[in-house]
C-alpha cells in the first residue's frame, strides 16, 4: 500500500514565522501535490510537482513556495505565515497521468 | 477554480438504505474520480471512471458518467454506519496539464444506525 506521511498532524505558529510542512511518499511516485481544505471551499490546489526540482503553481499559490529536492519528499513553505493561512493542508502523490491520488492524513495548521 | 460540484451538500439516511450523490462539472474531462474523507483525515480514493466509460462498479459502489450532461453519480448500496463520511468528486481535465485534479466541495453523508 502507498504511504504518504505528513510530518505533523497539528501545528501552531505565530504570524510572520516561516513554516515548513513536510511530506514523504514511499512508492516512487513522480507526481506530488499540496492542497488546502477549508470549510465551504473544499480542496484547493496550491502547488504540484511532476518531477524532482520541477514545480507548477496551482490555483492559489500566493504566499506559498515549495521544494522538491528528492523524489520522495515535497515540502510546502509559508514564507511569512498569516492568519488567513490557518487551514488543513493535505499532501498527495500519484504515479502517472490517470492514476488516483494517495493522500496523507493532513496537517492542521493554526496561525495566531 | 472549482470544477466539480456535488449535490446534495448533506444527506442523512438509515442503515441499509441506498445513498446517491451527484456531481456536475463544466468542461471536458479525461476522467472523474470519487474520494471519501472521514472526519479529520486525508481523502481515500474510491473509484475512477474514464470519459469513454458509462458505468463502473466496485463492491457496494456504483458510479455512472454522462458526458453529454457533464454529470456523474455515486450510489452506495446497503449503507452502513461506517460509510458516514464526506464524499468528493474530482475531475481530470482534457488538454493542458492533466497532472492535477480539481475537487468539488463534497457531500456529507450520515448513516444512522
Amino acid at each position: 500500500d502507498v504511504k504518504v506521511t505528513q510530518s505533523s498532524r497539528y501545528l501552531v505558529k505565530r504570524t510572520g514565522e516561516k513554516v515548513f510542512l513536510e511530506c514523504v511518499q514511499d512508492m516512487d511516485h513522480e507526481n506530488m501535490f499540496w492542497y488546502r481544505q477549508d470549510p465551504g471551499l473544499g480542496l484547493r490546489l496550491i502547488y504540484f510537482s511532476y518531477d524532482v526540482k520541477m514545480k507548477e503553481k496551482g490555483d492559489i499559490p500566493e504566499g506559498y513556495s515549495v521544494s522538491r529536492e528528492k523524489k520522495e519528499r515535497f515540502s510546502l513553505i509559508l514564507e511569512s505565515a498569516s492568519t488567513n493561512q490557518t487551514s488543513m493542508y493535505l499532501c498527495a502523490s500519484k504515479a502517472s497521468y490517470n492514476s488516483p491520488l494517495h493522500f496523507g492524513n493532513g496537517t492542521r495548521l493554526t496561525v495566531t | 477554480s472549482q470544477q466539480g460540484e456535488e449535490d446534495p451538500q448533506a444527506l442523512s439516511i438509515q442503515e441499509g438504505e441506498n445513498a446517491t450523490m451527484n456531481c456536475s462539472y463544466k468542461t471536458s474531462i479525461n476522467n472523474l474520480q470519487w474520494y471519501r474523507q472521514n472526519s479529520g483525515r486525508g481523502l481515500v480514493h474510491l473509484i475512477l471512471i474514464r470519459s469513454n466509460e458509462r458505468e463502473k462498479h466496485s463492491g457496494r459502489l456504483r458510479v455512472t458518467l454522462d458526458t453529454s450532461k457533464k454529470s456523474s453519480s455515486l450510489l452506495i448500496t446497503a449503507s452502513r454506519a461506517a460509510d458516514t463520511a464526506s464524499y468528493f468528486c474530482a475531475t481530470g481535465h482534457s488538454g493542458g496539464s492533466n497532472y492535477k485534479l480539481t475537487f468539488g466541495k463534497g457531500t456529507l453523508l450520515t448513516v444512522n444506525p
